[in-house]
C-alpha cells in the first residue's frame, strides 16, 4: 500500500524566512496531494493541494511542487509570520473506485520565532 | 461552511469497556474516515465508508468497528477497550469522488485507564 514520509519532524525558523517541508510518496499511481495544518488544539484544515497533471501551485506565500518521476513534493512557506507555527501534514491518494483514501506523513511541527 | 461534530470532545473509560465515539457531518458527504492522530505516526486511518452500510478497513483497524447506517453519521466503536487506544480520535467527511477535499472534525481525546 501507499506510504508517504515526511522530513523534518520539526522545524525553526525565525520570522521573515523561508520554510520548506518534504514529503516523499510510494505508489506512483497516487494522483492528489493535499497539505493541512493543524494550529495546537484544533482540527487540520487543507491549506494547499495539486493534483498530478501540474507540478506547481501558489498561493500567496504557500507554494507546493510535485515531481511525479522522484515521487516527492514539497510545501514552500516564504515571509514566515508567528501565525504560521502549528503542524503540517502532507498526504498522498489515488483515484480508488469512488472515494479518496489520504495516507498522512508523520508532521512537521513548525516554529516561526519573531 | 461544512460542519464535522464530534460528539464527545474528552472520554475517560475504563479498560474493557465498551465506547463509542459519533460523528455527525451535515453537508451530505458520500464519503467519511475515522482517523487516529498519535504523536509522531501522523494520522492513520481505522476505517472509511463511502456509502451507508459500507465500510472499509484503514490501515489498522484491529480492535476497531465502525457503523453507518445513516449517510450523515458515521460512529467508531472500541468493543473493549485497552490503554493502547488512548489517543485522539479524528472523524472526516468528503463529498464522493477522487481528489476532493477532506473536512475533519475537532476530534475526540480518549483516554483509557
Amino acid at each position: 500500500g501507499e506510504n508517504v514520509e515526511q522530513h523534518p519532524s520539526t522545524l525553526s525558523v525565525q520570522e521573515g524566512d523561508s520554510a520548506v517541508i518534504k514529503c516523499t510518496y510510494s505508489d506512483s499511481a497516487s494522483n492528489y496531494f493535499p497539505w493541512y495544518k493543524q494550529e495546537l488544539g484544533k482540527r487540520p484544515q487543507l491549506i494547499i493541494d495539486i493534483r498530478s497533471n501540474v507540478g506547481e501551485k501558489k498561493d500567496q506565500r504557500i507554494a507546493v511542487t510535485l515531481n511525479k518521476t522522484a515521487k516527492h513534493f514539497s510545501l514552500h512557506i516564504t515571509e514566515t509570520q508567528p501565525e504560521d507555527s502549528a503542524v503540517y501534514f502532507c498526504a498522498a491518494s489515488k483515484s480508488s473506485g469512488g472515494y479518496n483514501k489520504l495516507i498522512f506523513g508523520a508532521g512537521t511541527r513548525l516554529a516561526v520565532h519573531p | 461552511d461544512v460542519k464535522v461534530t464530534q460528539s464527545s470532545r474528552y472520554l475517560v473509560k475504563r479498560t474493557g469497556e465498551k465506547v463509542f465515539l459519533e460523528c455527525v457531518q451535515d453537508m451530505d458527504h458520500e464519503n467519511m474516515f475515522w482517523y487516529r492522530q498519535d504523536p509522531g505516526l501522523g494520522l492513520r486511518l481505522i476505517y472509511f465508508s463511502y456509502d451507508v452500510k459500507m465500510k472499509e478497513k484503514g490501515d489498522i483497524p484491529e480492535g476497531y468497528s465502525v457503523s453507518r447506517e445513516k449517510k450523515e453519521r458515521f460512529s467508531l466503536i472500541l468493543e473493549s477497550a485497552s490503554t493502547n487506544q488512548t489517543s485522539m480520535y479524528l472523524c472526516a467527511s468528503s463529498p464522493g469522488g477522487s481528489g476532493n477535499t477532506i473536512y475533519f472534525g475537532e476530534g475526540s481525546w480518549l483516554t483509557v485507564v
